[in-house]
Order: C-alpha cells, then sequence, then structure tokens
C-alpha cells in the first residue's frame, strides 16, 4: 500500500519562527489533507490539496503531485499553532495518515 | 466547534462487551467518516458511507461494523472488545468537496 512520511517527528520553535513540514507519499494519489490536532485532542481540517499551492493566513500549502510530496508552511508561529500536523492522502477512497509532525511553540 | 457531534464522550466497558459510538454529521453533509487513533496504530481509517451506502473501507476489523440511517447520523458498533481496541474514536463528515470536519471523538477504554 501507499507509504506517507512526515518530517521532522518533532519539532521546537520560539514564538514567531517560520517553520516547513514535509509529507512524502509513495505511490499517485487522488488527494491530500493537511490536519492540525490541538493539546485537546481536537482534529481541524486544514488544507484540502490534491495540487498546487492555497493560503489561509499565516499557514499555507503547496502539494507537488508529479513529485509525490506535499509541504505545510507556517509563518510567525504563535503557541496556538502547538500540536500534531497529520498529513493524509486518499487513493480508491482509502485514506491514509501519515504518523504526524509533533510542533511545540516556546513562548 | 465543527458542527459534527459524537456521543458518548468517553466509554469505559470491559473486555468481550459490545458497544455503539454515534456521530451526527453536519448539516447537509452526506459523507460520513469513522477512524481510530491509538498510541500504536496512529490514525487509522475504518470506514465511509455517503448518503446511507458504504463508500469506502479502510482497516475496520470484522468485529466492528457502522451504519449510516435515513437521517444521515451514523453509529459504529463495536464487538467482542479487546484490550487493544482501547483508542479515541473520530467521526468526520464532509459535503461533496471532500472538506472533512471532525467530531470531538470518543474516548473508549476497555478493561
Amino acid at each position: 500500500g501507499i507509504q506517507v512520511e512526515q518530517s521532522p517527528p518533532d519539532l521546537i520553535l520560539q514564538e514567531g519562527a517560520n517553520s516547513t513540514l514535509r509529507c512524502n507519499f509513495s505511490d499517485s494519489v487522488n488527494n491530500l489533507q493537511w490536519f492540525h490536532q490541538n493539546p485537546w485532542g481536537q482534529l481541524i481540517n486544514l488544507f484540502y490539496i490534491p495540487s498546487g499551492t492555497k493560503q489561509n493566513g499565516r499557514l499555507s500549502a503547496t502539494t507537488v503531485a508529479t513529485e509525490r510530496y506535499s509541504l505545510l508552511y507556517i509563518s510567525s508561529s504563535q503557541t496556538t499553532d502547538s500540536g500534531v500536523y497529520f498529513c493524509a492522502v486518499t487513493r480508491d477512497d482509502k485514506i491514509i495518515f501519515g504518523k504526524g509532525t509533533r510542533l511545540h511553540i516556546l513562548p | 466547534d465543527s458542527g459534527v457531534t459524537q456521543t458518548p464522550k468517553h466509554l469505559i466497558t470491559a473486555t468481550g462487551q459490545r458497544v455503539t459510538l454515534r456521530c451526527s454529521p453536519r448539516s447537509g453533509d452526506l459523507s460520513v467518516y469513522w477512524y481510530q487513533q491509538s498510541l500504536d496504530q496512529g490514525l487509522q481509517f475504518l470506514i465511509q458511507y455517503y448518503n446511507g451506502e458504504e463508500r469506502a473501507k479502510g482497516n475496520i476489523l470484522e468485529r466492528f461494523s457502522a451504519q449510516q440511517f435515513p437521517d444521515l447520523h451514523s453509529e459504529l458498533n463495536l464487538s467482542s472488545l479487546e484490550l487493544g481496541d482501547s483508542a479515541l474514536y473520530f467521526c468526520a463528515s464532509s459535503s461533496f468537496y471532500n472538506e472533512q470536519f471532525f467530531g470531538p471523538g470518543t474516548r473508549l477504554t476497555v478493561l
């Protein structure tokens, strides 16, 4: 089956810093999503992005489907950005998650 | 608040028992997804329903089953529970464009 790898596994940053999270996938996919799970466990959809670039405030994402990767950019980090960021790909209607990147923003 | 509701929030039961988790999707969403999150397996997709019909199946055990009712709410039934079934179970709903909105989850503890 498709493998989804996220890097780095852990990231500790000072408030105000920028970060780039990466998601590599091993085969072609129908779509790709980024999620944020906050420290209280709530999962929030950030981007539905099978290809191209999208921006939402301080967050943006780029998926290069032909090269099988996606990047999530977080600019001017805030403590509320802490949590785990998951990438999930869909292939043949099945959804596969990466193991996530745990982000800790220090005040 | 995502608009997706799940009940109960917490459930504690014993091995061998059967439980039912309930999910109400956002108004207007026809798709419901079920996920399991555990420490050792991570986030796993279990099953998807669209307008009452099963649409896709992931890593759902045979002891687990789900359905979506005419009012679009969904139930996930877990039977012959084992210790390893202890996990957080999420439901999500989506409209045609596939952006998923998650409920708060049900934390299941099997003792």
